[in-house]
């Protein structure tokens, strides 16, 4: 069975620009979150979607977003870029909420220069 | 809220060494216990995991035991190799929350082990 794979791997924005990370979550598993990992700030959830609705949203601006498609994957999206949106992004997939054993991806590293 | 302390690192091991590093937890309902590993320039691998107090979750040579009473869950592994060398994160989450799949992760403790 395929793992979580996430497009692109590696990403160089400039700031305020926009950028748009994709997640395509193991076969059978419909809930999908997303998270930041930066040197500083460590791992910080960011949302997670399950049947194309976001349930849970982590403390970040309204310039992070996201979405679920019917397929079950996913898209996050962040508007003006900022120096500090510079991570690595890992999507994590599982068969539903509460379905604890969550399976991550190999992330997507953002620069942002 | 929730949250993970775990022993900062780095922490350097001579191949065959215990490793021992220490997670203590803070949440209000009971939550699952987790230690996932990153290996560089991966992603996060799930390692093991315990649901309820007193579990003891182990896999390739590692364990930790949910200790309730100390609200602790140590990762051990009695002798390590070179190949273990990685980045081990402590986390948890509490499904019975309306957080659903929320992980909420230590710091993480940076592991080197030499030949």
């Amino acid at each position: 069975k395929a793992g979580v794979t996430q497009t692109p791997r590696y990403l160089i924005k400039t700031r305020g620009q926009q950028v748009t990370l994709s997640c395509s979550p193991i076969s059978g598993h419909r809930s999908v979150s997303w998270y930041q990992q930066t040197p500083g700030q460590g791992l910080q959830f960011l949302f997670e979607y399950f049947s194309e609705t976001q349930r849970n949203k982590g403390n970040f601006p309204g310039r992070f977003s996201g979405r679920q498609f019917s397929n079950s994957r996913s898209e996050m999206n962040v508007s003006t870029l900022e120096l500090g949106d510079s991570a690595l992004y890992l999507c994590a997939s599982s068969l539903a909420p509460g379905q604890e054993t969550q399976y991550f991806g190999p992330g997507t590293r953002l620069l942002v220069l | 809220g929730d949250s993970v302390t775990q022993m900062e690192g780095p922490v350097t091991l001579s191949e065959e060494a215990f490793l021992t590093i220490n997670c203590t937890y803070t949440a209000t309902g009971y939550p699952s216990l987790f230690w996932y590993v990153q290996y560089p320039g991966e992603g996060l691998q799930l390692l093991l995991k315990a649901t309820k107090a007193d579990d003891k979750g182990s896999n390739k040579g590692f364990e930790a035991t949910y200790r309730k009473e100390t609200t602790s869950f140590h990762l051990e592994k009695g002798s390590v190799q070179v190949s273990d060398s990685a980045v081990y994160f402590c986390a948890l989450s509490d499904p019975a929350k309306a957080a659903g799949n929320k992980l909420t992760f230590g710091g993480g403790t940076r592991v080197l082990v030499k030949p």
